[in-house]
């Protein structure tokens, strides 16, 4: 089974502090996404990775970072939080790029920011 | 703007009654379409896909789903729901656009409870 996994399942933060939520998953995929899920708005992609060192914007990448220095890892990072980052946060990783791929999810991160 | 919608919120039913949850897109082209769902405290998980071949999609517990691709839609049913099925379904298309890299773009989820 496709196992992915989130360093934290709540977080609580001030404003303006520098934020590093953490996934990793262990089926060697080489994509991996970070999406943020807000009731009545269901999930909006951040940022994707689709290897080592690459990244690319989703629809809403404004006060957010990514890092993916290893495969298995791909690192979100709010730059200075702000109460509008509360949020769920959710990792998911595919096998690869292809559009028919199945993405498997995380348990999610659920940040607020105070 | 291009999106996914599904219009209804919250569903509720009682044991045994068929569920059909609507899906509708705006994109053209080829697209790929799934549902996912997320059942209470756990990941959220797929469903059932579609991107090509027989537009009625068989999935797991029971689930199927119907792409027409004249309505632009992809409804998501089943003839007779659990207790357990009690859950949140998201519907998500990989719209053109984003064909590389397996992007979706996610509707805004139905919450399904269903009444013992």
């Amino acid at each position: 089974d496709v196992k992915v996994t989130q360093s934290s399942r709540y977080l609580v933060k001030r404003t303006g502090e520098k934020v590093f939520l953490e996934c990793v998953q262990d089926m060697d995929h080489e994509n991996m996404f970070w999406y943020r899920q807000d009731p009545g708005l269901g999930l909006r992609l951040i940022y994707f990775s689709y290897d080592v060192k690459m990244k690319e914007k989703g629809d809403i990448p404004e006060g957010y970072s990514v890092s993916r220095e290893k495969k298995e890892r791909f690192s979100l990072i709010l730059e200075s939080a702000s109460t509008n980052q509360t949020s769920m946060y959710l990792c998911a990783s595919s096998i690869s790029g292809r559009a028919v791929e199945t993405q498997y999810f995380g348990p999610g991160t659920r940040l607020l920011v105070l | 703007a291009q999106s996914v919608s599904q219009h209804n919120h919250h569903v509720i039913l009682s044991e045994a009654a068929s569920l059909e949850l609507g899906c509708n897109y705006s994109y053209g082209g080829t697209v790929n379409l799934f549902w996912y769902v997320q059942y209470p405290g756990q990941h959220l998980q797929l469903l059932l896909k579609y991107f090509s071949g027989d537009p009625l999609v068989k999935g797991i517990k029971g689930f199927e789903a119907e792409f027409i691709k004249s309505k632009f839609s992809f409804n998501l049913r089943k003839p007779s729901v659990q207790w357990s099925d009690t859950a949140e379904y998201f519907c998500a298309v990989n719209p053109p656009h984003y064909n590389q890299g397996g992007k979706l773009i996610f509707g805004q989820g139905t919450e399904l409870s269903v009444k013992p």
